[in-house]
């Protein structure tokens, strides 16, 4: 059974541009969530998806979006990048959330110039 | 929210020691995990344990959900046990995960 994908692996944007990172889950999980991994802040809550719709949401600015496709898909998004935004993001997925195993994918570190 | 604090922060072991790795909560949950973050940043899963014991091989994990604690124990340790050890939980239906700040362990040769 294929473990939780994520694309792209490495990433470098320039501060003011927009990115869009790509998260898998395991076949049959319903439950996407992603955290930000900073050296500072440990790792934080972003948001959490179930069945196409934000079920939770932690304290990051407007500039983070995300959205969950029909086949659980989810992408995350940050526009107008700053440099603070350089992290390690990483995407869980679990069946059902709450009570559920969660599983991480390997991560996309994003470096802000 | 719910409050994780983990100790001790860092611990240093010599190869074959055993240690303990502590998890504290300040609610209750219904999902607890214990994760070791290796070199590239992913998160491996070692135990999902809202309660009770379990073990897997030299590892072993024990949750008192009405103490609001847990302990990861790791007998034997050897140097490829380095790294992150973090604690993270839920409580209460459709809530975050919620991660502690993690221990790190070094285990020299």
């Amino acid at each position: 059974k294929a473990g939780v994908t994520q694309t792209p692996r490495y990433l470098i944007k320039t501060r003011g541009q927009q990115v869009t990172l790509s998260c898998s889950p395991i076949s049959g999980h319903r439950s996407v969530s992603w955290y930000q991994q900073t050296p500072g802040q440990g790792l934080q809550f972003l948001f959490e998806y179930f069945s196409e719709t934000q079920r939770n949401k932690g304290n990051f600015p407007g500039r983070f979006s995300g959205r969950q496709f029909s086949n659980s898909r989810s992408e995350m998004n940050v526009s107008t990048l700053e440099l603070g935004d350089s992290a390690l993001y990483l995407c869980a997925s679990s069946l059902y959330g709450a009570q559920t195993e969660a599983f991480f994918g390997q991560g996309t570190r994003l470096t802000v110039v | 929210g719910i409050q994780v604090e983990q100790s001790p922060p860092d611990l240093i072991l010599q190869e074959g020691a055993n240690s303990t790795l502590r998890c504290n909560f300040s609610d209750s949950v219904n999902n607890l995990q214990w994760f070791h973050q290796n070199p590239w940043g992913q998160l491996i899963n070692l135990f999902y344990i809202p309660s009770g014991t379990k073990q897997n091989g030299r590892l072993s994990a024990t949750t008192v959900a009405t103490e609001r604690y847990s302990l990861l124990y790791i007998s034997s340790s050897q140097t490829t046990d380095s790294g992150v050890y973090f604690c993270a939980v839920r409580g209460g239906a459709n809530s975050k995960l919620t991660f502690g700040k993690g221990i790190t362990l070094s285990v020299r040769p």
